[in-house]
């Protein structure tokens, strides 16, 4: 079973919606990371959190907000969808200590917003 | 400018043959350079660090050049297997929070 996993992996939804992508982790990490993932634009931060009670905005928080609901938990919502959050959504964790810079990421939740 | 950049290529080379990429990094503060490695249609995964007096890992040798701002991915022998998108990644250490900026990406593909 994968460490960090995401749900849906994919999704197809219209306008307007309200879409939950969640996010589990087994590696007992407190750093818990949303970044999305666009053709020609890498990866980008949405949100972060170092712990339960620490949240952070990314550098493109707009259109999105998170919960940190336990320590493997991360929840990133899209309160009304529109079509240019149509991407790919990973969630990703790391080590509070040291930081190696290493990122462990989930497999991807791929959504298109219609 | 980008804050890393890196050449999207396609790259496509035979089984075999030696191959490197490039990244450049637009902040003089950064302090951590990574690559990763992502397949089509998968998660990005830690490749290898690159340290200031350069790094071997097997077939990988990554280099740091401050002075120019650039850090680079050797491949020797390469694989079918090494085919995927390899990512240049740089920590940014700014108060509280460690900040990692993530390139587009170059993307390779080896030739039987």
């Amino acid at each position: 079973d994968a460490d960090v996993t995401q749900t849906p992996r994919n999704r197809i939804t219209k306008t307007g919606k309200r879409i939950m992508l969640e996010c589990s982790q087994t590696k007992g990490h407190d750093r818990m990371y949303w970044y999305r993932q666009d053709p020609g634009l890498g990866l980008r931060l949405i949100y972060y959190s170092f712990d339960v009670k620490d949240i952070n905005k990314g550098e493109i928080s707009d259109g999105y907000s998170v919960s940190r609901q336990a320590q493997a938990k991360f929840s990133l919502s899209l309160e009304s969808a529109i079509p240019n959050q149509t991407a790919l959504y990973f969630c990703a964790t790391s080590e509070r200590r040291p930081n190696t810079g290493e990122l462990f990421f989930g497999e991807g939740s791929r959504l298109t917003v219609l | 400018r980008k804050e890393v950049e890196q050449d999207p290529g396609p790259f496509n080379v035979p089984e075999g043959a030696t191959v490197a990429f490039n990244c450049t990094y637009s902040n003089s503060a950064s302090q951590s350079f990574f690559w990763y490695r992502q397949d089509c249609r998968k998660e990005p995964k830690l490749l290898m660090s690159v340290y200031s007096s350069g790094n071997e890992d097997g077939r990988f040798t990554a280099q740091l050049n401050r002075a120019s701002q650039y850090i680079s991915l050797l491949i020797r022998d390469s694989k079918l297997s090494d085919s995927a998108t390899y990512l240049c990644v740089v920590n940014q250490y700014g108060g509280a929070t460690n900040k990692l900026i993530f390139g587009t990406g170059t993307l390779l593909a080896v030739q039987p």
